[in-house]
Parts: structure tokens; C-alpha cells; sequence
């Protein structure tokens, strides 16, 4: 089955760092790719909706400028949290999907858990 | 999308039938039933999805009603690696929306 790959699986860092998270997409072209995040015993929260080679559409209440998301090739993209805090550890989990798929699921990688000290 | 309602909370002894209700008394005809779940601190996994038939793939059963407004997620024989939270989602399965989640059932199967 469709595959997607995040790394890291970890980070802890100190306040005022700038994290990078890939996700990656091991066995199909993901046109389009989505970001969530998740705090503890709360559902998947929708940041932002990024498509290959375009801006990307974020949710309402999310800063764009602090969540940066690149999606520069069909298997690649990119979340930078920009002078991370700690009220931004979370669990950040991306997905992706084929166009042309239709009915076809999204296919969600296994996260990546950041705590900012 | 429609939205969905789901008990918040079920258990199942390990070996039995788990089912999984979910209403979805809005939904559109060309709106699809979705189902994943999610592992305690994984990303969340595809289970099933449907349009209006009834489904069964390795993993479960997915029986829909005739007007569409609920279904039940069924796992045959449940084990304890069954035990996490299952989402139901409607979407419109030719957009390219995201998948919007819901606070979903905590299935938790003991021996």
C-alpha cells in the first residue's frame, strides 16, 4: 500500500530554535499534502493544505508565517515551526493524496512528536 | 461536509465482534463514509470507505443503512491491538479537501 514517510519521528529542542519536519511520499506522486497537529487526548487539528509548485492554504488561526510549509517536488514537503515555543509542542502529523484519485484515502505518515523546552 | 456523530467511548472482550456506530444524518448523495483509526501516538491509519453498498476488506466490515444517515464499522474478531480511537468521516470523495476529524470512538478490547 501507499506509503508516507516523516521524519523526525522526535525532536526536542530549546525555545527560540526553528524545527524542520519532511514528509515524503515513498511509492506514489503526491500532488497534494496536508498538515495537522495534534495535542494530547485532542482529535487531528487541519493547519494547512499545501499543493506541488503552490502556495499553501492555511486554516483559519493558523500563522502562516510561523508554520512555514514547502512543497517544492511531488514527494516532498517540508513544515519549518520558525522560533518554536513551548505552547507549539505537539504531535505534527502530514498526509498525503494523488490527484485523480477520487475515492482514494489519504495516507497519513506516523508523525513527528516535538516537545520545546 | 457532513458531520458526524460517534459514541465517545466503547469496550469489547478480546475475540468478539466490535461495532462501531457512527450517524451521519446530513449526508450528501455524493458524499462518501470514511473510516481510519489512530494507535496511541501513530499517525491515523485507513481502515474502510463507502459510498452507499456494504464493504468488507482484510480489516472490517463497513455496513452503511439504506437512507446513508448512519453505518456501523464492524472488526470481526477484535484483539487487543484493536484497542484506539476510530474516526468516521464524510467528505466528497472527488474533492481534494482534507480529511476533517472528529473526537471519534476510544475502542478499548481487553482479555
Amino acid at each position: 500500500g501507499a506509503v508516507v514517510s516523516q521524519h523526525p519521528s522526535r525532536v526536542i529542542c530549546k525555545s527560540g530554535t526553528s524545527v524542520k519536519i519532511e514528509c515524503r511520499s515513498l511509492d506514489f506522486q503526491a500532488t497534494t499534502m496536508f498538515w495537522y497537529r495534534q495535542f494530547p487526548k485532542q482529535s487531528l487539528m487541519l493547519m494547512a493544505t499545501s499543493n506541488e509548485g503552490s502556495k499553501a492554504t492555511y486554516e483559519q488561526g493558523v500563522e502562516k508565517d510561523k508554520f512555514l510549509i514547502n512543497h517544492a517536488s511531488l514527494t516532498l514537503s517540508t513544515l519549518t515551526v520558525t522560533s518554536a515555543h513551548p505552547e507549539d509542542s505537539s504531535f505534527y502529523i502530514c498526509s498525503a493524496r494523488t490527484q485523480g484519485a477520487g475515492r482514494q484515502p489519504q495516507h497519513f505518515g506516523d508523525g513527528t512528536r516535538l516537545s520545546i523546552l | 461536509d457532513a458531520k458526524t456523530t460517534q459514541p465517545p467511548s466503547m469496550d469489547c472482550a478480546e475475540g468478539r465482534a466490535a461495532n462501531l456506530p457512527c450517524n451521519h444524518s446530513t449526508i450528501s448523495g455524493n458524499e462518501y463514509v470514511y473510516w481510519y483509526r489512530q494507535i496511541h501516538s501513530q499517525g491515523p491509519q485507513y481502515i474502510i470507505h463507502g459510498l452507499k453498498n456494504n464493504e468488507t476488506n482484510e480489516m472490517a466490515s463497513l455496513i452503511i443503512t439504506e437512507d446513508r444517515k448512519s453505518s456501523t464499522l464492524i472488526l470481526p474478531h477484535a484483539t487487543l491491538r484493536d484497542t484506539a480511537v476510530y474516526y468516521c468521516i464524510v467528505r466528497v470523495g472527488e474533492a481534494g479537501t482534507a480529511l476533517i476529524f472528529g473526537k471519534g470512538t476510544t475502542l478499548s478490547v481487553s482479555s
